[in-house]
């Protein structure tokens, strides 16, 4: 997608590898959180998310840990496969009052080695 | 519709013109949500609404920008005088209850020239 590029943090993984991607999130108050995953040329599409009152939460092939401690996330990609390529954000809720947005990570590159 | 849809899918125009984006949301979804892509970056809130209302417009990048939602609906973003730093992905999501879990359109790739 557009967000691939120089500057994006990259995993090289290989194939049949657990993968792993960290997010440090900014808001204390961010009560909701998810990952999506953006292939090329498309839009974010949603993978996994977590309420803060969780600190794990586990999907089909994926993982999400939650550490309010230190504001950060990780994803986890069991088995990682090739169609599994892509860049993955996080993104933290803010909600309250008239504010309700999705605010972004900057992006991870996860480029699956056959 | 099965999904949230965008259209154009891709636009040039020249600086200084005039464009309009358009967002069809999933059916049903009260929320919508405008962000834009640039390359290499991270995705840049822009404004939601609540139904037609939109309470946060913090996001948008100056007075080029506007959007609108007609009928709880369909979204239109529109920029004015478009400049060449406009050239980006815009991209459009709903989600069924504010706040709620967000699903993205594809996208329209934007490029002023």
């Amino acid at each position: 997608g557009e967000s691939v590029g120089l500057h994006l943090p990259t995993l090289s993984v290989q194939e049949g590898d657990n993968s792993i991607i960290n997010c440090a999130y900014s808001n204390s108050a961010s009560d909701y959180f998810i990952w999506y995953k953006q292939e090329s040329g498309k839009g974010p599409q949603f993978i996994i998310d977590i309420r803060s009152n969780m600190d794990k939460r586990q999907g089909q092939r994926v993982t999400v840990l939650l550490n309010k401690t230190v504001k950060h996330l990780s994803l986890q990609i069991a088995a990682t496969q090739p169609g599994d390529s892509a860049v993955y954000f996080c993104a933290e809720r803010l909600y309250g009052g008239a504010t309700n947005k999705l605010i972004f990570g900057t992006g991870t590159l996860l480029a699956v080695q056959p | 519709g099965a999904g949230v849809s965008q259209s154009p899918s891709n636009k040039v125009t020249e600086k200084g013109k005039d464009v309009e984006l358009r967002c069809d949301p999933i059916s049903g979804h009260t929320a919508l949500y405008w962000y834009r892509q640039s390359l290499g970056q991270g995705l840049e809130f822009l404004i939601y609404f609540q139904g037609n209302s939109a309470p946060d417009k913090s996001g948008l990048p100056s007075d080029r920008f506007s959007a609108e939602r007609t009928g709880g609906s369909v979204s239109t973003l529109t920029i004015q005088r478009t400049q060449q730093e406009d050239s980006a992905v815009y991209l459009c999501a709903s989600s069924l209850e504010l706040g709620g879990k967000a699903f993205f359109g594809q996208g329209t790739r934007l490029t002023v020239v």
